[in-house]
């Protein structure tokens, strides 16, 4: 089965500050990759995804994530968080079946 | 945009009870998935459905079934409610070949069991 691993369980920031989170997974085949966020008191939604192309991934809120496919790692960066920044962000991935397999996130606190 | 609802936000409920979570998606998506989020955990796929009155079991199936009598809802039941099935629930749809491009989640409920 596939696995995700988020290294970083709780990171505190300072605003302006620069954020890399770490993601890695343990299928070796075809993966479609994903960061998804969970702002306090909200629902999971979708920040960016990987599917083909370019390795380096844009999303919403200045937020990217580079596909290194030697390293199985899917990290999401952010050259300079902001205190709207603070929430739980989730890795996942799918391979050839229908499951999305996740990571067990990691909690961002970005102090004003 | 699609929306997924899930019945309740909040759930308390007794050991040893019945409990029905029920979830319902306007999109016409084939797949939804229940999964349970607790600290530290993440989020587990507890069991997914691919098709009407199909269904296949996730990582933690245990003490949990599932019902997809309609395409637009994914019912999850707790036959005999444990302390341990304390947890927030979540609800979510994806769209088939091009839509496995994100779930959809509902706004989860949270579940006590006393």
């Amino acid at each position: 089965a596939q696995s995700v691993s988020q290294h970083n369980h709780h990171v505190i920031l300072s605003e302006a500050a620069s954020l890399e989170l770490g993601c890695n997974y343990s299928y070796g085949g075809t993966v479609n990759l994903f960061w998804y966020v969970q702002y306090p008191g909200q629902h999971l939604q979708l920040l960016l995804k990987y599917f083909s192309g370019d390795p380096l991934v844009k999303g919403i809120k200045g937020f990217e994530a580079e596909f290194i496919k030697s390293k199985f790692s899917f990290n999401l960066r952010k050259p300079s968080v902001q205190w709207s920044d603070t929430a739980e962000y989730f890795c996942a991935v799918t391979g050839t079946g229908n499951q999305f397999y996740f990571g067990t996130g990691t909690s961002l606190t970005v102090i004003p | 945009d699609v929306k997924v609802t899930q019945s309740s936000r909040y759930l308390v409920k007794r050991t040893g009870e019945k409990v029905f979570l029920e979830c319902v998606q306007d999109m016409d998506h084939e797949n939804m998935f229940w999964y349970r989020q607790d600290p530290g955990l993440g989020l587990r796929l507890i069991y997914f459905s691919y098709d009407v009155k199909m269904k296949e079991k996730g990582d933690i199936p245990e003490g949990y079934s599932v019902s997809r009598e309609k395409k637009e809802r994914f019912s999850l039941i707790l036959e005999s409610a444990s302390t341990n099935q304390t947890s927030m629930y979540l609800c979510a749809s994806s769209g088939w070949g091009q839509g496995y491009e994100k779930l959809f989640f509902g706004s989860g409920t949270q579940l006590s069991v006393l």
